[in-house]
């Protein structure tokens, strides 16, 4: 299986913030890989695919990079909002793996 | 809109069985696939399987393979998702999540979610 790491497990960050998750893989996924924000008590909700293309209706402060086996997401400047969990999904090697996730946390 | 609702929360014994369902509607149920992704308590995702609906034909992660049966009803746009021989560590939510398309399988809509809480 793909394993998939990210790093730091949490964060304590201020609004108005920049923060950068990261995301390695253990072998290439290519750009097959997913960014999803889970708030307190909510499903997942997809913010990127292809490892940089923003989903409908996700502000533009969000913003992927990376291929192969290193990626981020950028949260350009914290809103209230976006504190929550952040995973990353492969979905090129069967099967498709998660990240263990890591917490955005209000400091 | 697509929107994916999933059947309420359940109590079940070891060694019983749950079966959780999820209909799709607001968009085409035949053309895409539907994964099982659970949660355990302050843990993070984990795929189980998926199906997709055109050909009926499952997929199931290795942890779970034998212990989960996922089925699809193309009459009611409704995913089926079977968990068997329950534990008290199969205590998790379970989400249903849409898949993009059949080449690109990362979830663009995700259901409210089922508690299943394994209990003696």
């Amino acid at each position: 299986d793909t394993l998939m790491t990210q790093s730091p497990a949490t964060l304590s960050l201020s609004p108005g913030d920049r923060v950068t998750l990261s995301c390695r893989a253990s072998q290439s996924v290519g750009s097959n890989l997913a960014w999803y924000q889970q708030r307190p008590g909510q499903s997942p909700r997809l913010l990127i695919s292809g490892a940089s293309t923003r989903a409908t209706g996700v502000p533009a402060r969000f913003s992927g990079g990376g291929s192969g086996t290193e990626f981020t997401l950028t949260i350009s400047s914290l809103q209230s909002e976006d504190f929550g969990l952040y995973y990353c999904q492969q979905y090129v090697n069967w099967p498709w793996t998660f990240g263990q996730g890591t917490k955005v946390e209000i400091k | 809109q697509v929107q994916l609702v999933q059947s309420g929360a359940e109590v079940k014994k070891p060694g019983s069985s749950v079966k959780v369902s999820c209909r799709a509607s607001g968009g085409s149920f035949t053309n895409y696939g539907f994964s099982w992704v659970r949660q355990a308590p302050g843990q993070g995702l984990e795929w189980m399987g998926g199906i997709v609906a055109l050909y009926f034909t499952p997929m199931y992660a290795q942890n779970y393979e034998g212990r989960v049966t996922i089925t699809a009803d193309e009459s009611t746009n409704t995913v089926f998702m079977e968990l068997s021989s329950l534990k008290f560590d199969d205590t998790a939510i379970y989400y249903c999540a849409r898949e993009f398309d059949t080449t690109s399988r990362f979830f663009d809509y995700w259901g409210q979610g089922t508690l299943v809480t394994v209990s003696s």
